[in-house]
């Protein structure tokens, strides 16, 4: 069964700084990975996605690789702004559907 | 509309009474998703409807949840007897179709069972 987890849960930084979030998954057969945003009472807002053959894909300040073989995928976001500061959702596609699989979120806070 | 509808946006209910939570999809889109998402939690794929297609059920928890989808359009989903650890955010989705893997989520409908 595809586990998804994401490290670390919580995290506060200042303004400014460059930092990487984690995901990690127990099956390297996936047909896509996907990173989203999520707002307090707002929906999902993705951000990236990398299909299983690409290593990365990058949109302005976010930059989102994916190691299939060894189950992992980060996301660097350069230059932190206090309007990052939301929870970030990795999620796994097991085949050409939109049935997700979610990782629990990093929630991330980024001071002035 | 511009984009996915949700209502209730909240709920709250007495433990074992019915509830139902309806979505409106971006018109259009012939995929319709519903997830949960519990506290502290990532989301938990619940059903998905393809077009006509018979809806993929298989994350249902129990036969107390149940979904239904009118042509291409609204969906309902329905938990009957409801229990407190029903209670969480429940977010629909919708994409072009099911290949997409482009899901535009609702701001959800947050169920409290009290």
């Amino acid at each position: 069964k595809q586990e998804v987890t994401q490290i670390p849960a919580a995290l506060s930084v200042p303004e400014g700084e460059n930092l990487v979030l984690n995901c990690s998954f127990t099956d390297s057969a996936i047909y896509n990975l996907q990173w989203f945003r999520q707002d307090p009472g707002k929906g999902l807002t993705s951000l990236l996605l990398i299909q299983s053959s690409q290593r990365e894909q990058t949109s302005g300040r976010l930059n989102a690789s994916l190691d299939k073989s060894s189950g992992r995928s980060t996301l660097y976001i350069a230059a932190s702004q206090p309007g990052d500061s939301a929870t970030y959702l990795c999620a796994v596609s097991p085949g050409n559907t939109g049935k997700l699989i979610f990782g629990q979120g990093t929630t991330l806070q980024v001071k002035p | 509309g511009a984009g996915v509808s949700q209502s209730p946006s909240n709920k709250v209910t007495e433990k074992g009474k019915d509830v139902e939570l309806r979505c409106d999809p971006i018109s259009g889109h012939t995929a319709l998703y519903w997830y949960r998402q519990r506290l502290g939690q990532g989301l938990e794929f619940l059903i998905y409807f393809q077009g006509n297609s018979a809806p993929d059920k298989s994350g249902l928890p129990s036969d107390r949840f149940s979904a239904e989808r009118t042509g291409e359009s609204v969906s309902t989903l329905t938990i009957q007897r409801t229990q407190q650890e029903d209670s969480a955010v429940y977010l629909c989705a919708s994409s072009p179709y099911s290949g997409a893997n482009v899901l535009t989520f609702g701001a959800g409908s947050r169920l409290t069972v009290l």
